[in-house]
């Protein structure tokens, strides 16, 4: 079985630009989290996605946004780039609403690189 | 506020000899923890998760873990390690907020092993 799918699985941006990400959770799983994880730091959460609603939003400003699809895929969205927005973005998926309680699988990231 | 402490950023060990990683949490509630590893531009891999009941908890490749209520504590154990255990360890409590639920990491623990 296929695992959690992103892309691209690198990319280079330019300040002010805007970016999106892409995420195909494993099959049967209808929960997609985003996390940030700046070099050095552990992942920090973005957002959670469960049946196309948005179900929770961590720390993170208006210009990250994302949806989840009718096939339960999702795209994070990153409007006016900045330098500090350089990170491996991370998505998430699981069976279940609460994943926190049974665990994620993880991709393996989209390193966004913005010069 | 939820948060987890890894003290150590980074630890060596030669083959052979036995590991503990350090975690410690706080959280209001009944914690769902869990231990991954990250190597080197990849995602996340679970090695083991606790609930509740026995506070002794095993995962994949030989790791295992004992929660302490009273420490606060889910330090990860291995009594031997292996040269292919080099990588980037993250503690992670799960909480559920609302409708949604999501991870808190600390900060990583980077292990090293020598020949």
């Amino acid at each position: 079985d296929a695992g959690v799918t992103q892309s691209p699985t690198h990319l280079i941006k330019t300040r002010g630009q805007q970016v999106t990400l892409r995420c195909s959770p494993i099959s049967g799983h209808k929960s997609v989290s985003w996390y940030q994880q700046v070099l050095g730091q552990g992942p920090q959460f973005i957002f959670q996605y469960y049946e196309k609603e948005e179900r929770g939003r961590g720390n993170f400003p208006d210009r990250f946004s994302a949806r989840q699809f009718p096939n339960y895929s999702s795209e994070l969205n990153v409007n006016a780039l900045l330098l500090g927005d350089s990170a491996l973005y991370l998505c998430a998926s699981s069976l279940v609403r609460q994943g926190a309680s049974y665990g994620y699988t993880f991709g393996s990231g989209t390193r966004l690189t913005v010069v | 506020a939820q948060s987890v402490t890894q003290p150590d950023i980074h630890i060596t060990v030669s083959e052979g000899a036995s590991l503990e990683l350090r975690c410690n949490y706080s959280y209001g509630a009944t914690p769902y923890l869990f231990w991954y590893v990250q190597s080197p531009g990849q995602g996340l891999q679970l090695l083991l998760k606790y609930f509740s009941g026995d506070t002794l908890v095993q995962g994949i490749k030989g790791f295992e873990a004992e929660f302490k209520r009273s420490q606060s504590s889910f330090n990860l154990r291995k009594p031997s390690v292996h040269w292919s255990d080099a990588a980037e360890y993250f503690c992670a409590v799960g909480v559920i907020k609302g409708a949604g639920n999501q991870f808190y990491f600390g900060t990583g623990t980077s292990l090293t092993v020598i020949p």
